[in-house]
């Protein structure tokens, strides 16, 4: 099985709202990331947890929080968005530790609207 | 640092015709090399990687791609197209971070099959 799911699939929130993106894999995966792609871009990486503690975040704004309860979950708690935040939200996960030897695995993604 | 590059932003085909999809790579420590397709709506797929061995990998769906060394290059072919591959195509890099492992996107290619 190589599925990473991605709760909600839709979400429409305020700029003042608080909301959460959920993230699951089932692979033993020890790597999670989050991606933000823009329409006909490719994705950009905003974090990434390695083996359940933050070991990437690219200079992203703190509107934007991970959390990695476990190493099965990755959480994207969202609060105080601007409207440019509207975007594509991907989840991937792969193995851990090798060096750059083992693919990711994306998630269908959470299309997210800040009004 | 690594970088790839699309050089093509989108390239149109008719049904059953062959293609070619351009990916070259710039790199100074070993490449590990990655084509994903994204089908409007939905998260990427991998399709099929480079990790060494053989320089001619065959992935999902009848793709296939040759890494070429001298030219910096990772092409993706497909001897007949079908409408249902129209989709981005997106080549990677796999970049060491010395913890984790990134990807590197190009641009991205629209393959648009026509009939």
């Amino acid at each position: 099985d190589t599925e990473v799911t991605q709760t909600p699939k839709h979400l429409v929130m305020g700029m003042t709202n608080k909301k959460s993106l959920k993230c699951e894999q089932h692979m033993g995966h020890r790597a999670m990331y989050w991606y933000k792609q823009k329409a006909k871009k490719p994705p950009e990486l905003m974090f990434v947890y390695s083996y359940e503690k933050l070991s990437i975040n690219e200079s992203v704004p703190s509107r934007f929080s991970p959390e990695c309860p476990n190493s099965s979950l990755l959480n994207l708690h969202l609060h105080a968005l601007q409207p440019e935040d509207s975007a594509l939200y991907l989840c991937a996960s792969s193995q851990g530790g090798q060096r750059g030897l083992y693919e990711q695995y994306f998630g269908p993604g959470t299309r997210l609207t800040v009004t | 640092a690594q970088s790839v590059t699309q050089l093509d932003s989108q390239v149109p085909v008719f049904e059953e015709a062959p293609v070619e999809l351009r990916c070259n790579y710039s790199s100074s420590v070993s490449v590990y090399l990655f084509w994903y397709v994204q089908y409007p709506n939905q998260g990427l797929q991998l399709l099929l990687k480079y990790l060494s061995g053989s320089t001619l990998v065959k992935g999902i769906n009848g793709f296939e791609a040759e890494f070429n060394k001298s030219q910096t290059s990772f092409h993706l072919r497909k001897p007949s197209v079908h409408i249902s591959d129209t989709a981005e195509y997106f080549c990677a890099v796999s970049d060491w971070g010395g913890a984790t492992n990134k990807l590197i996107f190009g641009t991205g290619t629209l393959l648009a099959v026509q009939p």
